[in-house]
């Protein structure tokens, strides 16, 4: 079975400044993909990035980056000029490879807050 | 599209009361799923479905029941509510990894309180 970790249970920062989220994880696969999401106080759940383990790029989106190290089974997203609208629980979540293995496992999540 | 939509927003039941939450969703997904989410553990999955007519158990599905008689419809029954099933409740849906693996859609949440 797979298990995700987030060492992290909160984090703050002001507003401008960067931050790192960490997560960690644990598997046996070779191919998987990796999601970050943002859960706003209005508990939606929203999808930041993704990134698919059989690509050496890290991914990013506008101003958010990951850094993904296979190897060390680490998967960090870092937000950069952060802003007030980022105050959000973020969840590192992973998924299998394939079909029938569309299923999530998450990790325990980061409280962020941005400070004026 | 209305995406994916759950009912109720809010719910409050005495111990040993049964009630269904209701997830719909109008995108054809094939793929349909569960979640709850307690302070301190994320998000974990109850049960889930690949289609119409198949479902199987995530890793906490003790004391739920679900069926699939339809693409759009993934509703969660709670046979006798028992507090420690007081909770936050997230649907989800994606394609199938035919199509397109990652984009999974959640609905707003059902707040459930067992008293």
């Amino acid at each position: 079975a797979q298990t995700v970790t987030q060492s992290q249970p909160e984090m703050s920062v002001q507003e401008a400044e960067t931050v790192t989220l960490s997560c960690t994880y644990d598997t046996s696969e070779s191919n998987y993909y990796l999601f970050w999401y943002k859960q706003p106080p209005s508990r939606q759940m929203i999808l930041v990035i993704r990134q698919e383990a059989y690509k050496q790029q890290n991914a990013t989106e506008n101003r958010f980056s990951v850094n993904f190290q296979k190897a060390a089974k680490s998967f960090s997203l870092k937000i950069s000029d952060s802003q007030l609208g980022d105050t959000a629980m973020y969840f590192c979540a992973f998924m299998k490879h394939g079909l029938g293995n569309e299923k999530l496992t998450f990790g325990t999540g980061t409280r962020l807050t941005i400070i004026p | 599209n209305a995406g994916v939509t759950q009912t109720p927003k809010f719910q409050v039941l005495k111990t040993g009361q049964s009630m269904t939450l209701q997830c719909a969703q109008d995108m054809n997904h094939e793929y349909m799923s569960w979640y709850r989410q307690d302070p301190g553990m994320g998000l974990r999955l109850i049960h889930y479905s690949v289609g119409a007519g198949i479902t199987d158990q995530g890793e906490v599905p003790n004391g739920y029941n679900v069926s699939r008689s339809t693409t759009e419809d993934f509703p969660l029954r709670l046979l006798s509510a028992a507090p420690s099933q007081t909770s936050v409740y997230f649907c989800a849906s994606s394609y199938s990894y035919r199509e397109r693996p990652y984009e999974q859609y959640f609905g707003p949440g059902t707040r459930l309180t067992v008293t």
